[in-house]
């Protein structure tokens, strides 16, 4: 059974850092390429960016909101998707999700950037 | 960026009642859209890709139309556990707003 698991969500405040990860299980990780979707709390789902597979270059892509302080990148060792996310602001407070674009979904995990 | 344009935002309908929802591209994206359904609390489940591919498992009643730029969701025939926020997406990427289909 194809499976995500999303960590290191938690509270930080404005302006700092936070790293989240994604474990995947189940299908061939190396073989796709990954997404990260988040939703702020009430509002609809935003796609942040993605990650090719390495076969087609391991390139990056972002979504304008993030671009140039967000970070996606990937261990296809270890079967794991990572977020580095830099200089946060509070209306980036989400739940954020890690997918392979297609149907296979983590259960989120929650980001609140607070004072 | 592509921009996702769903509407409507919002529809209330009846049990039975046929139900569509269009999403357009800003740009074509030939067939590279999803169609999501997600309850409240609940990680989004696909419903189609491809623009028209029906998940395994998805009741035949979901359908998916459209290429390029114009795209359609269309539920036959709406049943209760159909009531949701259903989304489109552009493959690994933007969004529409969204459409709230609720009781009337």
């Amino acid at each position: 059974e194809e499976q995500l698991v999303e960590s290191g969500g938690g509270l930080v405040k404005p302006g700092g850092s936070l790293r989240l990860s994604c474990a995947a299980s189940g299908f061939t990780f190396t073989n796709a390429w990954m997404s990260w979707v988040r939703q702020a709390p009430g509002k609809g789902l935003e796609w942040v960016g993605r990650i090719k597979r390495q076969a087609d270059g391991g390139t990056t892509e972002y979504a304008a909101p993030v671009k140039g302080r967000f970070t996606v990148s990937r261990d296809d060792s270890k079967n794991m998707l990572y977020l580095q996310m830099n200089s946060l602001n509070t209306e980036e407070t989400a739940v954020y999700y890690c997918t392979d674009g297609r149907a296979s979904w983590g259960q989120g995990t929650l980001v609140t950037v607070s004072s | 960026d592509i921009q996702m344009t769903q509407s409507p935002s919002s529809l209330s309908a009846s049990v039975g009642d046929r139900v569509t929802i269009t999403c357009r591209a800003s740009h074509s994206i030939s067939s590279d859209l999803n169609w999501y359904q997600q309850k409240p609390g609940k990680a989004p489940k696909l419903l189609i890709f491809t623009a028209s591919r029906l998940v395994s498992g998805v009741p035949s009643r979901f359908s998916g139309s459209g290429s390029g730029t114009d795209f359609t969701l269309t539920i036959s025939s709406l049943q209760p556990e159909d009531f949701a926020t259903y989304y489109c997406q552009q493959s690994h990427g933007t969004f529409g707003g969204g459409t709230k289909v609720d009781i009337k």
